[in-house]
């Protein structure tokens, strides 16, 4: 299948710091990633939209001024948590959709944990 | 509001036996379907889907159900490996949309020797 790959794998970081988050589409093309949090025993919530070229879409309630998405090649596109709390502390998950999928199949990637002191 | 709902928490199963999964939803517009297996610390893997134009797709051991008139999707495991044991999420999504995914909130798997 389709490979996804996030850096780094997991982050400590000092409140008030930055933090950014790589994923890439190592064996295919992606116009469109998403970017998931998850927290402890709970769901996936999709965060953004990221298309390649173009501004990223944020659901609701998500702080586009915190969570910057830049999208800036096709199998590229990076998270950076600004200023960061330790209420952002999470797991972070990108997801990527194959262009030549037929079935809307999105691949994940590994993901990111997040502790912000 | 979780328009997609995964009521059991926990399911465990012998090895041999069939697991069934449960996942309900909402929201009318969603006409399509995935099952994810997910470990500790790791993004989804993608399982199986289904398309609301049919009933049933079935891929190895795994097949999934859905009922649209129930709003129900189930995913049957069969048989159930020990390696099966991790936690599953289903997610439903609007074709047309840009391929947004709700996820459930998932259903921990154990499958015992």
């Amino acid at each position: 299948g389709a490979v996804v790959s996030q850096h780094p794998s997991r982050v400590i970081c000092k409140s008030g710091t930055s933090v950014k988050i790589e994923c890439r589409s190592l064996d295919f093309q992606a116009t469109t990633m998403f970017w998931y949090r998850q927290f402890p025993k709970q769901s996936l919530m999709l965060m953004a939209t990221s298309n390649e070229g173009s501004k990223a879409t944020y659901e609701q309630g998500v702080e586009k001024d915190k969570f910057l998405i830049n999208h800036a090649s096709l199998t590229l596109s990076t998270l950076t948590v600004t200023s960061a709390h330790p209420e952002d502390s999470s797991f972070y998950i990108c997801s990527a959709r194959a262009d030549r999928s037929v079935q809307e199949t999105q691949y994940f990637g590994p993901g990111t944990r997040l502790l912000v002191l | 509001d979780q328009q997609v709902k995964q009521n059991s928490p926990s399911l465990s199963v012998q090895e041999g036996r069939i697991s069934i999964l449960n996942c309900d939803y909402t929201n009318s517009m969603f006409d399509y379907f995935l099952w994810y297996k997910k470990y500790p610390a790791e993004g989804p893997t993608f399982l199986i889907s289904i398309s609301s134009i049919k009933d049933k797709n079935e891929d190895g051991r795994f097949t999934v159900f859905l009922n649209k008139s129930a709003k129900h999707l189930s995913l049957h495991i069969v048989p159930s490996q020990p390696g099966d044991s991790a936690v599953y999420f289903c997610a439903a999504m609007e074709l047309g949309t840009a391929s947004k995914l709700t996820f459930g909130t998932g259903t921990r798997l154990q499958v015992t020797l």
